[in-house]
């Protein structure tokens, strides 16, 4: 089967302006986790979904920072009023329940690069 | 709340040398242990993970890595380096219960030289 998919794989923006970014998790996993990787910074956790649950919001950097997850399915990241220090990549993760153990599958990132 | 630390941001070895990638734990309570590897352009791919079972944890493309509570260490190894193994490396930790995203140090990068 397929892996995670992510789109687009870059994107170009202007400061102030909104992007959205997908991610298409592996069919069947219930856990999708969203993560930033900036330069020497390592992997910083954003939101993680979890079947029906409540999301875990607890790594997003500002209130400009949203995601939804529609049909437990294909997830979307939101960043309203882009900032210079929001370029970085974006890797979705998923996995097939939300358990410590459970090894998560990663996408190839959306590399956004704000001007 | 657990923290992982890799120590060394860089590490270079020779073509058929031993590959030693250092990684730091701090939880408070028994950890799930994983080492990530990242190619060029590309995501995340498990090497390995330690889950409470053998403390020595044999992985993907010959890697290898030992769980040390005293030491709160789980350093990645591999006995001869290839050139293919030139990449990425991320260490991570989630604690044992309830549902954590992976923390995750800052990486080293591995160069392998001819």
């Amino acid at each position: 089967g397929a892996g995670v998919s992510q789109s687009p794989s870059n994107k170009v923006t202007e400061k102030g302006k909104d992007v959205e970014l997908r991610c298409d998790p592996i069919s069947g996993h219930t856990a999708l986790y969203w993560y930033r990787q900036s330069l020497g910074q390592g992997l910083e956790f954003l939101i993680y979904f979890q079947g029906n649950s409540a999301p875990d919001k607890s790594g997003l950097p500002s209130d400009r920072f949203s995601a939804e997850r529609t049909g437990g399915s294909v997830s979307t990241l939101t960043i309203q009023r882009t900032q210079q220090e929001d370029s970085a990549v974006y890797l979705c993760a998923s996995s097939i329940a939300g358990g410590p153990g459970n090894e998560q599958f990663f996408g190839p990132g959306t590399r956004l690069t704000v001007l | 709340a657990q923290s992982v630390t890799q120590l060394g941001s860089h590490v270079s070895v020779s073509e058929g040398a031993l590959v030693l990638l250092r990684c730091n734990y701090s939880s408070s309570v028994p950890p799930y242990l994983f080492w990530y590897v990242q190619y060029p352009n590309q995501g995340l791919q498990l090497l390995l993970k330690y889950t409470s079972a053998a403390t020595l944890v044999k992985g993907i493309n010959g890697f290898e890595a030992e769980f040390k509570k005293s030491e709160t260490s789980f350093h990645l190894t591999k006995p001869s380096a290839h050139m293919s193994d030139a990449a990425e490396y991320f260490c991570a930790v989630s604690v044992s219960s309830g549902n954590t995203p992976l923390v995750f140090g800052k990486g080293t990068r591995l160069s392998v030289i001819a």
